[in-house]
């Protein structure tokens, strides 16, 4: 069965520079997920789309921002870039807000 | 703010050796509880979903059941394929993203 596919699976960056994250949800799902996981921590929520439009708002970070495409793929853009934004991102999509998050294998990215 | 506690941190079980992992939920109203399996480097895996309480799922090997205040994942016979650290998420009535905890490492030794 198709899954939920990350671009790309891992990305290293610099300090202050950007990044732009991809997730392609399940084919017909219409609302997407963000969340971020530190080492050793449970993932933490950070935004989410339904229908392409923002639906909640985690703790995301105001260098962060996120859309919803028309073919209803998510970009996560993050700017300014710190150590502390080191950490796997995972992107989850669903058919509606009711329904189970099914989750992507996530994005590692790391600050150097 | 939901909160998830689960325990134990950890677990080492020798095949065949059932036990159970718990997770405690407060949460303001609880919309869905949600469990997934998460293998390392992988994104977390879905499970089961439980809405209320008394509601009981069953997968394979693993049983899910839910109260008022907390659900247990029961492992039965458990294999080493099993290994993994499984996670709790609850999902509160006026919003939908979900809350983990900080889950349960099992291992399983053939």
């Amino acid at each position: 069965a198709a899954g939920v596919i990350q671009s790309p699976r891992h990305l290293i960056k610099e300090k202050r520079e950007t990044a732009t994250l991809k997730c392609y949800p399940i084919p017909r799902h219409d609302t997407v997920y963000w969340y971020q996981q530190g080492p050793g921590q449970d993932p933490q929520f950070l935004i989410s789309f339904y229908e392409k439009m923002q639906s909640d708002k985690g703790s995301i970070p105001d260098r962060f921002s996120a859309q919803q495409f028309s073919d209803y793929h998510s970009e996560l853009n993050m700017s300014s870039l710190e150590l502390g934004d080191s950490a796997l991102y995972f992107c989850a999509s669903s058919t509606g807000r009711n329904q189970p998050q099914h989750f992507g294998d996530g994005t590692r990215l790391s600050i150097l | 703010e939901d909160q998830v506690t689960q325990s134990p941190e950890a677990l080492r079980l020798q095949e065949g050796e059932s036990s159970s992992l718990n997770c405690s939920y407060t949460v303001s109203g609880l919309r869905g509880l949600f469990w997934y399996r998460q293998d390392p480097g992988k994104g977390p895996e879905f499970l089961f979903t439980l809405y209320s309480a008394g509601e009981e799922k069953e997968k394979e090997r693993l049983k899910a059941t839910l109260t008022k205040k907390e659900s247990f994942l029961h492992i039965t016979a458990p294999k080493p394929e099993d290994s993994a650290t499984y996670l709790c998420a609850v999902q509160a009535l006026n919003d939908y993203k979900l809350s983990f905890g900080a889950g349960t490492t099992v291992t399983v030794r053939a």
